[in-house]
């Protein structure tokens, strides 16, 4: 199966920085999502990117569809408590149902 | 309305016993997913359905069959569990199919012995 790094692996920060975290692929996607998971749940889609170069907002959260089409970016600012979790990103090589899903970041925001 | 649920919440089960792990939606979504949850390797999808009647294999299909007899539900069958089969199961959903927008199940975690 496709092999999607996500990066870096876990994230310790203090309330209010801004976070970056990435994911790269050795294959072409066509679309990229990115997924937040709270502890016991199943993961809730946060940003949707269909097009090389994109780059869309959900409130603080920020991500774009890297130019090659190999990676995508999200950026998270002003951090909160709540923003605690696991972030998935996930990608779509054509237009079927296999979406490929990277190994999470997990982000602890401490007060 | 409830959305996607799951059950069992988690499961403890015998190396070769037979297990059901049951999706219910109340969305009338027409696509539904299986995916396993592994530390360090991401969710992989297990079997899909575009639609009531229809099923496919996703990444990761040996071990497991499903069925999808109707729009809401969708169970997913290990006939004879091993080890390797310990995991977090998610069930999710999409109005059509092939969509991004997958409204995810809250899991069930199953240990194998």
């Amino acid at each position: 199966g496709q092999q999607l790094n996500q990066s870096p692996q876990s994230m310790f920060i203090q309330e209010g920085e801004d976070v970056s975290m990435n994911c790269t692929s050795s294959s072409i996607f066509n679309t990229w999502l990115w997924y937040k998971q709270d502890p016991g749940e199943g993961p809730v889609l946060l940003i949707a990117l269909y097009k090389a170069g994109e780059l869309t907002s959900n409130g603080r959260l920020t991500a774009q569809f890297g130019i090659t089409r190999k990676d995508s970016f999200l950026n998270i600012s002003a951090s909160i408590p709540s923003d605690v979790g696991i972030y998935f990103c996930a990608g779509q090589l054509g237009t079927g149902n296999q979406f490929y899903f990277g190994t999470g970041t997990s982000l602890t925001v401490i007060p | 309305i409830a959305g996607i649920t799951q059950a069992p919440t988690s499961q403890i089960l015998a190396a070769g016993r037979r297990m059901t792990l049951r999706c219910t939606q109340d969305m009338r979504h027409n696509a539904m997913y299986w995916y396993r949850q592994d530390l360090g390797l991401g969710l992989r999808l297990i079997h899909y359905s575009n639609t009531a009647g229809t099923t496919g294999k996703g990444e990761v299909p040996d071990g497991y069959s499903v069925s999808r007899a109707n729009t809401d539900d969708f169970p997913l069958t290990l006939a004879s569990a091993v080890p390797s089969q310990t995991s977090v199961y998610f069930c999710a959903s999409s109005e059509v199919a092939a969509s991004n927008e997958q409204f995810f199940g809250p899991g069930t975690r199953l240990t194998v012995l």
